[in-house]
């Protein structure tokens, strides 16, 4: 595709109810990121994917978070029983990771998602 | 895990002046990349830069990998420069720094 594609690209969803978000990387991109940004702050980590493993979960804020990607491609990031601090942006990235070394970082224009 | 520490958080220019932004890292990196994060939200990738300086029309950053830090400057600002800049450095996965929230006046 032309760029990182996530969906939705909005979402209001009660407290305590599970919410599944989409993220399709760039074709033949390696690695995929998962970042949250709440209002007015920066990107903060959630997790990386090489190919359909993840050598970093450190990011992930609890245990109702979790994340998957199958195929090297699409990834998917569900948080369960949302609690209205999940509200935010989320962000996902891809690249070449290390197939290239010339490998620059691309967003998608992000979920907002609102816990209410 | 590496720390990406950026300077200054805030900063304020009228129109046509000048601006350097730094970010300093703790480890070696990989590679790092400079980020413009615009009013609406969209991360627009500015440089790719793990060394050495590029240019790109009123924008050119520098990356000194021996000493973990780097510089974007800005000449010449205009309005639509507004927004947060971002840093972001690969050591293994991609972390960001604060950023610099840049407001150009007219």
């Amino acid at each position: 595709g032309a760029g990182v594609s996530q969906s939705p690209s909005n979402k209001v969803t009660e407290k305590g109810k599970d919410v599944e978000l989409r993220c399709d990387p760039i074709s033949g991109h390696t690695a995929l990121y998962w970042y949250r940004q709440s209002l007015g702050q920066g990107l903060e980590f959630l997790i990386y994917f090489q190919g359909n493993s993840a050598p970093d979960k450190s990011g992930l804020p609890s245990d109702r978070f979790s994340a998957e990607r199958t195929g090297g491609s699409v990834s998917t990031l569900t948080i369960q029983r949302t609690q209205q601090e999940d509200s935010a942006v989320y962000l996902c990235a891809s690249s070449f990771g290390q197939l290239l070394i010339n490998s620059p970082l691309h967003f998608g224009n992000g979920t907002r998602l609102t816990v209410t | 895990g590496i720390q990406v520490e950026q300077s200054p958080p805030d900063l304020i220019l009228q129109e046509g002046a000048n601006s350097t932004l730094r970010c300093n890292f703790s480890d070696s990196v990989n590679n790092l990349q400079w980020f413009h994060q615009n009013p609406w939200g969209q991360l627009i990738n500015l440089f790719y830069i793990p060394s050495g300086t590029k240019q790109n029309g009123r924008l050119s950053a520098t990356t000194v990998a021996t000493e973990r830090y780097s510089l974007l400057y800005i000449s010449s600002s205009q309005t639509t420069d507004s927004g947060v800049y971002f840093c972001a450095v690969d050591n293994n996965d991609m972390r960001f720094g604060a950023g610099t929230r840049l407001t150009v006046k007219p």
